[in-house]
């Protein structure tokens, strides 16, 4: 079954505690993205990759890393989690492009206290 | 500033008659807007698209208006039906670059 898939889905942490949100697709895309839900802004994007070693900054990419050694595979790191980005995040890819039609994994619900 | 706008944080509509979803935008260089529908607890599904270079585009129960004079652009569901119960997203595209712009997203409920 063609899928994306994060892992964990909930997720409660402290104030600087480093923790990586794991992103897998299965349909062999090339295009992956990151993106967090908050109440009355959206979806705002984080970062995104056009291709294995290649990645950029979306709209709001402070306190984020991502890396893309693998085309499968795209993590998002958060190396010094604050409060501030307690929310819900969304991985998602896509044949090649980002205005493509894109895949949505199911969420990971972060708490950061 | 929000560059893609939904003013409407919910609507309510009786099943069998026809959903209206707006989505206002200000950056005219977009080309290329989307809808995506999103169940709780469930990651955002793409539902249907549309070119600058159209006014409309239908599939199914489902079409987009895009209204580029006035940089609006409308989802409708015609006849609504209460498994259509989500959020609705809509997005727009940067050209040359590969950023999507999503709305903050309208809360749609079919009762019967």
């Amino acid at each position: 079954e063609a899928q994306v898939t994060q892992n964990p889905r909930y997720l409660i942490t402290v104030t600087g505690k480093k923790l990586t949100v794991t992103c897998s697709q299965n349909m062999n895309h090339e295009y992956m993205s990151w993106y967090r839900q908050d109440p009355g802004l959206g979806l705002r994007q984080i970062y995104y990759s056009m291709n294995v070693e290649v990645t950029d900054k979306g709209d709001v990419p402070e306190g984020y890393k991502v890396s893309r050694k693998e085309k499968r595979n795209f993590p998002l790191i958060l190396e010094s989690p604050s409060p501030n980005q307690t929310s819900l995040y969304f991985c998602a890819s896509s044949l090649s492009r980002g205005r493509e039609k894109l895949f949505f994994g199911s969420g990971t619900q972060l708490s950061v206290l | 500033d929000q560059q893609v706008k939904q003013n409407s944080p919910s609507l309510s509509v009786q099943e069998g008659r026809i959903s209206i979803l707006n989505c206002d935008y200000t950056n005219s260089m977009f080309d290329y807007f989307l809808w995506y529908k999103k169940y709780p607890a469930e990651g955002p599904t793409f539902l249907i698209s549309i070119s600058s270079i159209k006014d409309k585009n239908e599939d199914g129960r489902f079409t987009v208006f895009l209204n580029k004079s006035a940089k609006h652009l409308s989802l409708h569901i015609v006849p609504s039906q209460p498994g259509d119960s989500a959020v609705y997203f809509c997005a727009a595209s940067v050209p040359t670059t590969d950023k999507l712009i999503f709305g903050t997203g309208t809360r749609l409920q079919v009762f019967p």
